[in-house]
């Protein structure tokens, strides 16, 4: 089946730094990938939307300069969080639509703790 | 705004049949209903799907009432595996964006 790699699963930064947060389709084409946000004991939030060759598509409320996302090939799409601070701690999964009709399949996640 | 309701948690006894009931009063006649699941620090995984007919698979089964504002996720011999929490989401096909609500928290319990 269709496969999406994340990678970090885990990195610890400081303040100030930025993180580069990379997703891979495996063995499909992915036009489009879906960033999403979780905070403990939340839901998944959707942060935006990244297309293959033209600017992503950001969700109400997220910072489009602190969330740098980057799609450039067919299976590649970064996020890179910008001059992070502790309150940009989270859980970061990135999706893309499956082969068939069978969903989205979503990465593994990466947890980001800013300290 | 997620268009689905979900009781925020339920308890089953491993090796019964867990039963998730979802809402979805407003789904429109394209929409399907997804069932994903995301066990702890995880991304969600795919469980089923469907249009309007029953549907069943390894994982799981899905019945849909016939008004479709309804439906209904069936894990007919839970393990302690299966808790996780539980996402009914209600969207068109296509490469349209996946809308998460709070979903449910089953614990399967020894």
């Amino acid at each position: 089946g269709a496969v999406v790699s994340q990678h970090p699963s885990w990195v610890i930064c400081k303040s100030g730094t930025s993180v580069k947060i990379e997703c891979r389709s495996l063995d499909f084409q992915a036009t489009t990938m879906f960033w999403y946000r979780q905070f403990p004991k939340q839901s998944l939030m959707l942060m935006a939307t990244s297309n293959e060759g033209s600017k992503a598509t950001y969700e109400q409320g997220v910072e489009k300069d602190k969330f740098l996302i980057n799609h450039a090939s067919l299976t590649l799409s970064t996020l890179t969080v910008t001059s992070a601070h502790p309150e940009d701690s989270s859980f970061y999964i990135c999706s893309a639509p499956g082969t068939g009709d069978y969903g989205y399949t979503f990465g593994s996640g990466t947890r980001l703790t800013v300290v | 705004d997620a268009k689905t309701t979900q009781p925020p948690s339920m308890d089953c006894a491993e090796g019964r049949a867990a039963n998730l009931p979802c809402n979805h009063s407003t789904i429109s006649g394209n929409e399907y209903v997804y069932w994903y699941r995301q066990i702890h620090s995880q991304g969600p995984q795919y469980i089923i799907h469907g249009l309007k007919n029953n549907e069943t698979n390894e994982m799981a089964s899905l019945i849909i009432t016939e008004d479709r504002k309804s439906s209904t996720l069936i894990l007919p011999h839970a393990t302690l595996r299966d808790t996780a929490v539980y996402y009914c989401i209600v969207r068109v096909g296509g490469s349209e964006k996946l809308v998460f609500g709070k979903g449910t928290k089953l614990t399967v319990n020894p």
